[in-house]
């Protein structure tokens, strides 16, 4: 069955660290990849999809991914790490089935000061 | 441009009962989806519609329903309620079927007694 695996389902940085999250699908066929960002009480925002044109990709808020074939991946990075950017983030496939997403199971950023 | 909303954001029903309930699209956009998040099985997609059809359809009982209407505006419906029913749902709508991005809304959140 087609799945998406976030390792780890805490990560915590420092302020103004480095922000990766991993993401990993099962599939030899790539799918449409996605990632995105719930804050509480909110729904979800996209922060980037994978389009197969490039294979880094640049979302909102400074956040980008890789999109790595070989690996099957496609880890979430951020540079510096904000206070704002704490809260929990999906990362998601399509495989063109509509519109159907299959979501990982989430990873919480948190972010001390 | 409005996003998606949802109605109501908060809904307390028993076991047996029924619930529906509604999502609007933003404008322009023919395609809803419906996903269900709980803590214990994460987010998993319940169905799409698209040009008021079914397009798509996760792996929940029948008693989880949805239609759309000519303006885009769709609805979910579970009937006989469970107390495993108490999710947050989340609806989402993108201009066309297919791997386009989806916008979510704030969700329903619905607590079974």
């Amino acid at each position: 069955a087609q799945s998406v695996t976030q390792l780890g389902s805490h990560v915590s940085v420092s302020e103004g660290a480095l922000v990766l999250l991993r993401c990993n699908y099962s599939s030899s066929v790539p799918p449409y990849l996605f990632w995105y960002v719930q804050y509480p009480n909110q729904g979800l925002q996209l922060l980037l999809k994978y389009t197969s044109a490039a294979t880094l990709v640049k979302g909102i808020n400074g956040f980008e991914a890789e999109f790595k074939k070989s690996e099957t991946s496609f880890h979430l990075t951020k540079p510096s790490a904000h206070m704002s950017d704490a809260a929990e983030y999906f990362c998601a496939v399509s495989y063109n089935q509509g519109g159907k997403l299959i979501f990982g199971q989430g990873t919480e950023l948190s972010v001390k000061p | 441009k409005a996003g998606v909303t949802q109605t109501p954001r908060y809904l307390i029903k028993t076991r047996g009962q029924q619930v529906t309930l509604s999502c609007s699209p933003i404008s322009g956009h023919r395609s809803v989806s419906w996903y269900q998040q709980t803590p214990g099985q994460g987010l998993q997609f319940l169905f799409e519609y698209f040009s008021e059809t079914q397009r798509n359809k996760g792996n929940f009982p029948g008693r989880f329903s949805g239609r759309q209407f000519s303006n885009s505006r769709s609805e979910m419906n579970v009937s006989t309620l469970e107390l495993g029913d108490s999710a947050l749902y989340l609806c989402a709508s993108s201009l066309e079927i297919g791997t386009e991005k989806q916008y979510f809304g704030p969700g329903t959140r619905l607590l079974v007694l």
